[in-house]
């Protein structure tokens, strides 16, 4: 079964860092982009970064542009995003998620279950 | 960056109705255009990709349609586990931007 499992969340003071990582499972993870979507406490969801499958491309939204690094490690099928200068509003879950980028296409077809990020005083 | 405004936010209905929820997007974004269903405390789950893709495993009777600025969710019979929040998403370009969402509700 295919699976993708979040990890490293928790509770951080402001400025902080912290890496999360996902694990992933059942499928060819080198063939697959992949991204970290957010969200907000009672709020809606916030794409905040992708990669593609050989890590050719990054992206980032413009929110946590040079605080956070995605990076990816086929040979471990994982994911990670280290998060530097965490502010209150960076406080969300985190979901790790597949974008199959078939035929041109892009679309978010496997959500892991999320990883809590904290960031107060 | 490409705003998507849907509506309704809210919506009240019944088992067995019918419902429409819309997307509009700031500009075009061809059909380009992506609807996941999120329940309280879940991940979200992808319904329809490419504007009218059935998502596999999804019922039939979630279907999408739209091209350009202006896209639709439609729910034909609601059932009971059907209730849940709708988000729009667009994949034309970076950054990849969702909707407000639409909470649809007993």
């Amino acid at each position: 079964e295919v699976h993708l499992v979040e990890s490293g969340g928790g509770l951080v003071k402001p400025g902080g860092s912290l890496r999360l990582s996902c694990a992933a499972s059942g499928f060819t993870f080198s063939s697959y982009s992949v991204n970290w979507v957010r969200q907000a406490p009672g709020k809606g969801l916030e794409w905040v970064s992708s990669i593609t499958s050989s890590s050719s491309y990054i992206y980032y939204a413009d929110s946590i542009k040079g605080r956070f690094t995605i990076s990816r490690d086929n040979a471990k099928n994982a994911l990670y995003l280290q998060m530097n200068s965490l502010r209150a509003e960076d406080t969300a879950v985190y979901y790790c998620v597949r974008d199959p980028s078939y035929g041109g296409l892009r679309y978010f077809d496997l959500w892991g279950r999320g990883t809590l990020v904290t960031v107060s005083s | 960056d490409i705003q998507l405004t849907q509506s309704p936010s809210s919506l009240s209905a019944s088992v067995g109705d019918g419902v429409i929820i819309t997307c509009r997007a700031s500009q075009s974004i061809s059909g380009y255009l992506n609807w996941y269903q999120q329940k309280p405390g879940k991940a979200p789950k992808l319904l329809i990709y490419a504007a009218s893709s059935l998502q596999s495993g999804v019922p039939s009777r979630f279907s999408g349609s739209g091209s350009g600025t202006d896209f639709t969710l439609i729910i034909s019979s609601l059932q009971p586990e059907d209730f849940a929040t709708y988000y729009c998403q667009q994949s034309y370009r970076t950054p990849y931007t969702f909707g407000q969402g639409t909470k649809l509700e007993i």
